[in-house]
């Protein structure tokens, strides 16, 4: 079946504790996106990649990191999390960017 | 099995042009359902829907929901070369993150 998994599904965290969520598609893709979703806010991108070892900003990179060793993954780093980090985050891959958007099931994190 | 439907995948009209775009939902525990347009990065919301048979209409776009079949379109009118972009719908389940569609590209020409 064609996917996009992220893990964890919920996670609750301390602030300060590195944590990352992992992302995984089986599609072949070469575009690969984060977003984080909030109330009133729609979504917002976070770091998009284009292909292997191809990584840029989106609208609001602050406090993440990415990384793209491989094409089918696409881990989001949150190296010293902080509480307005709070958020549903989502990862999506596509063939281009261009469409056909497979969105993963997304993480609620809570940053205490 | 997708649980959110988007038709068609991709479509090209003429500036001037009315588009309709086609989404089609699971019922379980829906709570709303929302249309984004997304250009070069993040998704643009538009709108959520929670009411059945009543429209939200913004300028040129409108949108309205279906709750018996299961479905909400996405009108534009007099197309622009500007409306150009993906125009993701997704549902609201509650307490589970959104399920997407995986949109649908409108190209519109001049």
């Amino acid at each position: 079946e064609a996917q996009v998994t992220q893990n964890p599904r919920y996670l609750i965290t301390v602030t300060g504790k590195k944590l990352t969520v992992t992302c995984s598609q089986n599609m072949n893709h070469e575009y690969m996106s984060w977003y984080r979703q909030d109330p009133g806010l729609g979504l917002r991108q976070i770091y998009y990649s284009m292909n292997v070892e191809v990584t840029d900003k989106g609208d609001v990179p602050e406090g993440y990191k990415v990384s793209r060793k491989e094409k089918r993954n696409f881990p989001l780093i949150l190296e010293s999390p902080s509480p307005n980090q709070t958020s549903l985050y989502f990862c999506a891959s596509s063939l281009d960017g261009l469409y056909g958007y497979t969105f993963g099931s997304g993480t609620r994190l809570t940053v205490v | 099995e997708d649980k959110v439907v988007q038709s068609p995948l991709s479509l090209v009209v003429h500036e001037g042009d009315t588009v309709t775009l086609n989404c089609s939902y699971e019922v379980t525990n829906f709570r709303s359902l929302l249309w984004y347009k997304q250009e070069k990065k993040a998704p643009t919301f538009l709108f959520m829907l929670t009411s059945s048979g009543i429209e939200k209409k913004s300028g040129r776009l409108s949108s309205i929901l279906d709750k018996k079949e299961l479905f909400s379109i996405l009108n534009i009118t007099a197309t622009q070369t500007g409306d150009s972009a993906i125009y993701l719908c997704a549902e609201d389940v509650g307490n589970t993150p959104l399920v997407f569609g995986k949109g649908t590209r409108l190209s519109v020409i001049a």
